[in-house]
């Protein structure tokens, strides 16, 4: 099986732009989250999505935000970019909503604002 | 804001040692996940624990699970150069799938 896809990898943008990255989980997987790594925050949890809903979000500004497509396929968009934003971010895919379900992640999308 | 906390922050070995690496969380969980990252790049699930088992055990690794403590270690027996990488562990405390990481460890293995 296809692992979970992310894109584009890298990214650059300016601030005030907005950008949105694509995430494609494994095929039967119809949980999707996103999560942020920068290096003064480590990883943290923006949302999750099942069944085009959004069922989880963490403490983000409303700038975040993201779909989750019929196919699984999920997108985050950010708007208003802003320097702090340079980030790596990561989309996990799982079979289902539930605690204790694996969570497959993606390679990631590296996204630079000047 | 992160809720584990992960110890050593970095870990220097020769190749063949052993290595091992503990979490601690605050709250309450249901499951504890470990995962391997290599330069920045996407997270490898490695081991999943649930809250109650004690321990587990995958190929060379083997992670315990103390919830009286709140804590976790993970052991990687017979260290190998190509698990120089960074470690996380993860909890998920609330229905659904987010996971709340540790600040990770970062292990060097030495060939």
């Amino acid at each position: 099986k296809a692992g979970v896809t992310q894109t584009p990898r890298y990214l650059i943008k300016t601030r005030g732009q907005q950008v949105t990255l694509s995430c494609s989980p494994i095929s039967g997987h119809r949980s999707v989250s996103w999560y942020q790594q920068t290096p003064g925050q480590g990883l943290q949890f923006l949302f999750e999505y099942f069944s085009e809903t959004q069922r989880n979000k963490g403490n983000f500004p409303g700038r975040f935000s993201g779909r989750q497509f019929s196919n699984s396929r999920s997108e985050m968009n950010v708007s208003t970019l802003e320097l702090g934003d340079s980030a790596l971010y990561l989309c996990a895919s799982s079979l289902a909503q539930g605690a204790g379900l694996e969570q497959y992640f993606g390679p990631g999308t590296r996204l630079t604002v000047t | 804001s992160q809720q584990g906390e992960e110890d050593p922050q970095a870990l220097s070995i020769q190749e063949g040692e052993n290595a091992t690496m503990n979490c601690s969380y605050k709250t309450s969980i249901n499951n504890l996940q470990w995962y391997r990252q290599n330069s920045g790049r996407g997270l490898v699930h490695l081991i999943l624990i649930r809250s109650n088992e004690r321990e587990k055990h995958s190929g060379r690794l083997r992670v315990t699970l103390d919830t009286s403590k709140k804590s976790s270690s993970l052991l990687i027996t017979a260290s190998r150069a190509a698990d120089t990488a960074s470690y996380f562990c993860a909890t998920d405390a609330e229905y659904g799938n987010k996971l709340v990481f540790g600040a990770g460890t970062i292990l060097r293995v030495k060939s």
